[in-house]
Parts: structure tokens; C-alpha cells; sequence
């Protein structure tokens, strides 16, 4: 079946900007997991979802950081006045649940000029 | 603090060689550890990962890892390493009562593989 979808696959914004990435996760999956890689780094997790609820959310690096999951499906993380160290990739995982093993999207590069 | 540790960041071996990447760990509770591979362009893809158990798991792509929780360590182990093995490893742990199952990542090591 397909796997964990993200787009866009890249995207370049300014400083200051608005932007929204999605996450589709697998069908029938109901955790919903967002990570942020930086450069050389592993990922970092960022927030996550049971069913359309944020059940932890502990990671969110500030207020600028909001994601919704309005239908217990697709997710969208969406980032306030884009600064330049948001530069990263930003990881979407689903699983059957919290106890089930965690499949990742190819992930989504954004690159804040 | 919750913290994973991969000391080594770059690794080369011989391809036919064997591989041993290095994990060390910290953490509160029974742990559930996993090894992830990431190669260039693509997602993390899952190698194995220990619940409960027999201390040594397999994955797939001929990898296995021992579980020693005297060290609090998970080391990732190939007998014979192939040039598609060049990656970037990743070495997690998480729990689920009381992480809801949200995943630590050490910092990864590079894998390149000599002809």
C-alpha cells in the first residue's frame, strides 16, 4: 500500500513568511508523529497526534509552531513568520498506534532565506 | 535527561568487511529501541527494533543488534558489509506509558563502504 506521503517535497520561503506543510500518513494509522532534521543532526520530535487531538505537543519549539489533524487524517504543520533557522526538514511518521512501529515520509526541505 | 548516543559520527569499512555502529542510551524506564538507516533522498526506513525479549534482534538487510542493559547500549552489527549499506544510521528509543510513543534520535553515524 502507499506510505507516508508529504508535500510540498521542497520549499523555499522568506524570512517573515507563512507556510503550511502536509502530511498524509498511511490509511488507517491513527498516531501521527512530526520531527524536524537538521543538518547532520537526527530528527527531533516535534509533536504528536492521536486520532485529531495533539497529545503531546511538548516539542513545538515556540508559538510560532502550530500543527491541526481536524479529521484524524492528514496533518498540516504550519509555521508562523518563518525565521532562518527554521531551515530543515521536516519529518511526518505514522503508526497503527502509539505502541506500533513508526513509517516516515521522505520529508518535506524548507529552506527560509 | 532522556538521550541517545552515537559516539561515532563517520565510519568507512571494506566492502565484505564486518560493521559494528556504536549506541548508547539514557533513560528512565524499560526502553523500546530502534535502528533507523536514511539514505540519500529518501525516508528513514526502520532496520529492527527490540520490544521485550530475546536481547538479540534481527532486521532486515542482514542486520542484527544486541540489547545489554547493564551498558545501556544497542549495537548494530552486519557480518558483511555491502556497498548499498552506505547510509546515514540512525539509533532511537521510546516508550510508550509515559512518551506516548514519541522517538529520541541520537545524532547518526555515516556508513561509507570501500571497494
Amino acid at each position: 500500500g502507499a506510505g507516508v506521503s508529504q508535500t510540498p517535497s521542497n520549499k523555499v520561503t522568506e524570512k517573515g513568511k507563512y507556510v503550511e506543510l502536509r502530511c498524509d500518513p498511511i490509511s488507517g494509522h491513527t498516531a501521527l508523529y512530526w520531527y524536524r532534521q537538521s543538518l547532520g543532526q537526527g530528527p527531533e520530535f516535534l509533536i504528536y497526534f492521536q486520532g485529531t487531538g495533539a497529545a503531546d505537543d511538548s516539542g513545538l519549539p515556540n508559538d510560532r509552531f502550530f500543527a491541526v489533524r481536524p479529521e484524524g487524517s492528514v496533518s498540516t504543520l504550519k509555521i508562523q513568520r518563518t525565521e532562518r533557522g527554521d531551515s530543515a526538514v521536516y519529518l511526518c511518521a505514522s503508526s497503527r498506534d502509539r505502541t506500533d512501529t513508526q513509517y516516515f515520509g521522505p520529508g518535506t526541505r524548507l529552506t527560509v532565506l | 535527561a532522556q538521550s541517545v548516543t552515537q559516539p561515532d559520527i563517520h565510519i568507512t569499512v571494506s566492502e565484505g568487511a564486518s560493521l559494528e555502529l556504536r549506541c548508547n542510551y539514557s533513560y528512565g524506564a524499560t526502553p523500546y529501541l530502534f535502528w533507523y538507516v536514511q539514505s540519500p533522498g529518501q525516508g528513514l526506513q526502520l532496520l529492527l527494533k527490540y520490544f521485550s525479549g530475546d536481547t538479540l534482534v534481527q532486521g532486515i538487510k542482514g542486520f542484527e543488534a544486541e540489547f545489554k542493559r547493564s551498558q545501556s547500549s544497542f549495537n548494530l552489527r552486519k557480518p558483511s558489509v555491502h556497498w548499498s549499506d552506505a547510509a546515514e544510521y540512525f539509533c532511537a528509543v521510546g516508550g510508550v506509558y509515559n512518551q506516548g510513543g514519541k522517538l529520541i534520535f541520537g545524532q547518526g553515524t555515516e556508513l561509507s563502504v570501500k571497494p
